[in-house]
């Protein structure tokens, strides 16, 4: 089955730089590739995603980049806020009924 | 805006006990989903539901578990007979689309803590 790894598990960015975390996924047939963030006591909520037919998607402070020949994907958050501290999960899905979640990056964003 | 609620926020059973959780969905999805969240650790998939049956579900999600659309709003996780392991925040799930390729939305999380 899929199998999505995500990197690094923690991050810390002083205030105003870049941000970027990486995952990879196993299956090739894997299409939709959505970034959650998750604040905490909350559930996770989706910030951007791309699909395979697109190599990179821009939202503001937000892109994301996908290259299906290494089975690799990223987050770039660039001008980082504190409020922008959270935890980030990249995931994968083939087009069914199930999505994979990465383990997740805890983004520290220093004031 | 619409939202997926759940409840309890936080349930403390004993081990052996069964357990339900309940999830109000927003009201015009189709695809009904549960992930668990052991603490710090990654969302997982459990099991997905559309048209009123399972239409997948992982190794995670054996006998012990099982759900249900028991009328027009309401959907639930029934846990059997707990075990330790099962302590997790279980996160109720809906979608327009299939999750598999659109975005789902979240309800804010039943923490199970079993004892």
């Amino acid at each position: 089955g899929e199998n999505v790894e995500q990197h690094p598990s923690t991050l810390s960015v002083q205030e105003g730089d870049s941000a970027v975390i990486k995952c990879t996924y196993s299956d090739s047939a894997s299409n939709y590739f959505p970034w959650y963030k998750q604040e905490l006591g909350k559930g996770p909520q989706l910030i951007i995603d791309i699909r395979s037919n697109v190599g990179e998607k821009k939202d503001q402070r937000i892109a994301v980049t996908l290259n299906k020949t290494a089975k690799h994907f990223s987050l770039h958050i660039t001008e980082t806020q504190p409020e922008d501290s959270a935890v980030y999960f990249c995931a994968a899905s083939t087009g069914g009924f199930k999505t994979i979640f990465g383990a997740g990056t805890r983004l520290f964003v220093k004031a | 805006e619409p939202e997926v609620t759940q409840t309890p926020s936080h349930q403390v059973t004993q081990m052996g006990q069964e357990v339900i959780l309940r999830c109000v969905p927003i009201s015009n999805h189709l695809y009904f989903y549960w992930y668990r969240q052991i603490l710090g650790q990654k969302v997982e998939f459990l099991v997905s539901f559309y048209n009123n049956e399972i239409s997948e579900k992982s190794e995670i999600f054996d006998d012990q578990f099982s759900v249900e659309r028991p009328d027009g709003s309401n959907f639930t996780l029934k846990i059997r007979s707990t075990k330790l392991e099962d302590s997790a925040m279980y996160f109720c799930a809906s979608s327009e689309a299939s999750g598999g390729i659109g975005e789902l939305f979240f309800g804010e999380g039943s923490r199970l803590t079993v004892l």
